[in-house]
This record gives C-alpha cells, structure tokens and sequence, in this order.
C-alpha cells in the first residue's frame, strides 16, 4: 500500500518570505496523482495544487508551486510572499490509478504559522 | 466545483448515545466519503457511500460502529454508534467526480467536531 510521510510537524515562516513543505510518498505505480491541501482553523479542506506524475512539468498556481521529483519520490510545495491568511494545516495526498489505490491517501499534516 | 454542507458543525455528547451527522451537496455526486480526523492527525478514511448499494468500509471501520446512509445522490449520513471519547474527532465528509478522471478534486465539508464526555 502507497503511503505519505510529513516528516516536519511544524513550520514558520515571515510574512512576504519563501517556506518550502515536504512529502514523500512510497507507491510501486508508475501513474498516479499528488495532491497539496490546505486546512485552515474553519477546517474546511481546500485543494491547493495538484500533480499529475506523468507530467514532467512542475505544477504552478499563483504563490504556489511544487517540486515535483518522481525518482526520488518527493512532492514538496513552496510558498512565496507568505500571507496572514496562508497559516493553516497543509496536508500531501496520493491518489493512484488501479482499485483500491485510487483512494486518497493523506500524510499527517503539517502546521505552518506566518509571522507578522 | 461543489458545496457541501454538513450538520452539526460541533456536538458534545454523553458517552453510550449516538450522533447522526448529515451531509447535503448542492449537486448529484455519485461518490461520497467519509473522514475521521483525530485530533493533531491525519484524515482517515471510514467508509465511502454510493447511492443504491451498501457503504464499502476501510479496515478498522464497521458498520454496526459507524452506519452510514445515502438516500440520494445529493445526501448521505453518517452515524456515530455508542460513543466512547476515544470517538472524540473531526468527522468529514467528501464528494468527487469520477467522471473528471483521477485528478479530480476532493471537496470537503467543513466537518463536524465531536466531543465525547
């Protein structure tokens, strides 16, 4: 079974700055899906950027981008001008393609705070 | 896209009694999810709910514990049976669009945090 690991419980970062996230994953598929999403204090789950492994481009929203290394199977996610209103829970998704990997698997999350 | 909304948004409840938790999409979805959430951990799925067949359950997960109904394809229930505080928890519940292919996104409800006392 694919599995997730965050290993950084917690991470800070200053307002208008860079912070970089981690997430390996471990799969034996060779097609499957990444997913970063973010769980702000009203908990509502929110899909920040998602990943598809056969693409070899890096996947770019806005203030957000991933790096996106499949031999190494690393899936880290970084933030540029950090905002106030980026402190939240992220969480690192694998999606695979057959049966039952094709359910989302989370990693445990880690806990960015943003400082003024 | 889709909206979801969940009831209740929190709940304190007795241990031994049980918590129904409804979740309402705005629009038909064939696959509904459920979620637990412990608190400071990850999201582990329960069940997922199809409309016309039982709910297919995660190991660890049974349905006399956590008995789950969906009527339509706009609704479905979640029910937390004899509570204990080890069911203390965020419970969520998701939907998404297999006809989007894999990638699709999972949308979430804002969840319900339970409180076992």
């Amino acid at each position: 079974a694919q599995t997730v690991t965050q290993s950084q419980p917690e991470m800070s970062v200053q307002e208008a700055e860079t912070v970089t996230l981690s997430c390996t994953y471990d799969t034996s598929e060779s097609d499957y899906y990444l997913f970063w999403y973010k769980q702000p204090p009203s908990r509502q789950m929110i899909l920040v950027i998602r990943q598809e492994a056969y693409k070899q481009q890096n996947a770019t929203e806005n203030r957000f981008s991933v790096n996106f290394q499949k031999a190494a199977k690393s899936f880290s996610l970084k933030i540029s001008d950090s905002q106030l209103g980026d402190a939240a829970m992220y969480f690192c998704a694998y999606r695979g393609r057959t049966g039952a990997n094709s359910k989302l698997t989370f990693g445990k999350g880690i806990t960015l705070s943003v400082r003024p | 896209s889709a909206v979801i909304s969940q009831k209740p948004s929190r709940d304190i409840c007795q241990r031994g009694t049980s918590l129904t938790i409804q979740c309402q999409v705005d629009s038909q979805v064939t696959m509904m999810f459920w979620y637990r959430q412990q608190p400071g951990q990850s999201l582990t799925l329960i069940a997922t709910a199809n409309q016309g067949s039982e709910a297919t359950y995660e190991s660890g997960f049974v349905i006399d514990k956590f008995p789950i109904s969906r009527p339509n394809l706009t609704f479905s229930t979640l029910t937390v049976s004899n509570m204990s505080p080890e069911d203390s928890s965020i419970y969520l519940c998701s939907v998404e669009d297999p006809r989007t292919g894999l990638n699709t996104e999972a949308f979430f409800g804002q969840g319900t945090r339970l409180t076992v006392v």
